[in-house]
């Protein structure tokens, strides 16, 4: 069974500041995807990361792919308070009883201070 | 292109009782995921179809779960008799095939046992 750790859990950052978001995961995995979650919404797509060494930019977050470690990270850069929202990342494996299923790690609550 | 279409938004039921959820994915999405989150975790998948077959419902609890997805389309949740414990959003995703590419999510069904 795939697990899925996020860490940190909980991120309090500074306008400004630069941190990363790190996400671990116990298999193989073919592709794995970056959501955000507002409180009381549903998941927005960030980031589709389809092979090793895949980087994704949009605006100030960048999210990267290793499938060799079983790692991908999300940085922000130059924080912003728009960005607090709880993030997730799911990788997908495709094989057996799995194929195409996202499982999500325990997600990572962002807070952006003044 | 029309969203994913989840109803009720919200639902408050006393344990015992039997609640019923439905969800209208984006036309032409053959792959229909239903994801259970509790408050503070990450979603976890339920039940993904395929078309109207089931592919995987490993983690369904089907002594008081079912779900079902006719003609391929429209599917519905069902939860009989209700526990404390269920009290979470229920999310409906669908994607193009397993997948691939992209996967869309409803705006989510709020559950309340009390």
């Amino acid at each position: 069974e795939l697990k899925v750790e996020q860490n940190p859990l909980f991120l309090s950052m500074q306008e400004g500041k630069n941190y990363t978001i790190y996400c671990n995961y116990s298999t193989t995995s073919d592709r794995l995807y970056w959501y955000r979650q507002d409180p009381g919404k549903s998941l927005e797509s960030l980031f589709v990361l389809l092979s090793n060494g895949a980087v994704k930019q949009e605006g100030r977050l960048m999210a990267s792919l290793d499938t060799k470690a079983r790692l991908s990270t999300l940085h922000i850069t130059a924080a912003v308070h728009d960005l607090s929202a709880t993030y997730f990342c799911a990788p997908v494996i495709d094989g057996g009883t799995s194929y195409g299923k996202l499982t999500f790690g325990q997600g990572t609550i962002l807070t952006v201070h003044p | 292109e029309a969203g994913v279409a989840q109803s009720p938004r919200y639902k408050i039921i006393e344990k015992r009782q039997s609640v019923a959820f439905w969800c209208n994915p984006i036309s032409g999405h053959a792959t229909l995921y239903w994801y259970q989150q509790i408050l503070g975790q990450g979603p976890k998948l339920l039940i993904q179809f395929q078309n109207n077959g089931v592919v995987d419902d490993s983690q369904l609890p089907k002594d008081r779960f079912s779900a079902e997805r006719l003609k391929g389309v429209d599917s519905t949740l069902k939860i009989q008799p209700a526990k404390l414990e269920d009290s979470a959003v229920y999310l409906c995703a669908s994607s193009l095939d397993n997948g691939a590419g992209r996967y869309t999510f409803g705006s989510g069904t709020r559950l309340t046992v009390v």
